[in-house]
């Protein structure tokens, strides 16, 4: 089965720097979802990934995924105490529509 | 309004006793699934259902049975409840299209079983 496995698990970060999440696979990686849990939360949807060498942004984040590698890595621009939070990425199988999700990275960012 | 609601948000319970955690979804998604997180595990897929018939266990669901209502019902059932269930429970709906479809997620249900 696949297993997810992100780095670091956590992040501690001074306001405006920037900062880089990655999610490793132990296997291909046909779709890898980025999602976003404020603690105690419910998960929010930040970007889906499907080919390699895909790149997507939405405000400050970008995701990349790396198909060789069987990785993505997530990478945020000048944080804001806003971005602060659980990230976890998750991947589903060829043809699947079950995800399997990393253990999570816990990003606290200092003013 | 939320598209995908859980109710209770909080429980505190007793070991042995019998739990349903409920959830229902204004999406319209013929998917739905049932997940646990605990700190450093992320979330582990217990039940999911593509539709209404259609019940599969996920990757743990020793200890958990659930009932698809309806489309937009679907109940996690703890039968006796033990303190190791203890965790922060969530729902979740996708839809059936082709190709890969992102899942969203409810507000989350933290059990505690004491």
């Amino acid at each position: 089965s696949q297993e997810l496995e992100q780095s670091p698990q956590s992040l501690i970060v001074q306001e405006g720097k920037n900062l880089t999440i990655n999610c490793t696979s132990s296997k291909t990686l046909y779709g890898l979802y980025w999602y976003k849990q404020k603690y105690g939360e419910g998960l929010i949807f930040l970007m889906m990934l499907q080919k390699g060498g895909e790149e997507k942004s939405h405000e400050k984040i970008t995701a990349k995924l790396d198909e060789k590698k069987q990785q993505s890595s997530l990478h945020i621009t000048a944080s804001q105490p806003s971005h602060a939070g659980i990230y976890l990425c998750g991947a589903d199988g060829q043809g699947a529509q079950k995800l399997v999700f990393g253990q999570g990275t816990r990003l606290t960012i200092n003013p | 309004d939320a598209d995908v609601t859980q109710t209770p948000r909080n429980r505190i319970t007793k070991t042995g006793k019998r739990i349903m955690l409920e959830c229902s979804q204004t999406k319209g998604h013929d998917r739905m699934y049932w997940y646990r997180q605990d700190p450093g595990l992320g979330l582990r897929l217990i039940y999911y259902s593509f539709d209404v018939k259609d019940i599969n266990k996920g990757e743990i669901s020793d200890g958990y049975s659930v009932s698809r209502q309806a489309q937009a019902k679907f109940s996690l059932s703890l039968e006796s409840a033990i303190p190791n269930q203890t965790a922060l429970y969530f729902c979740a709906t996708s839809d059936s299209g082709q190709g890969r479809v992102k899942q969203f997620f409810g507000p989350g249900t933290r059990l505690t079983v004491l």
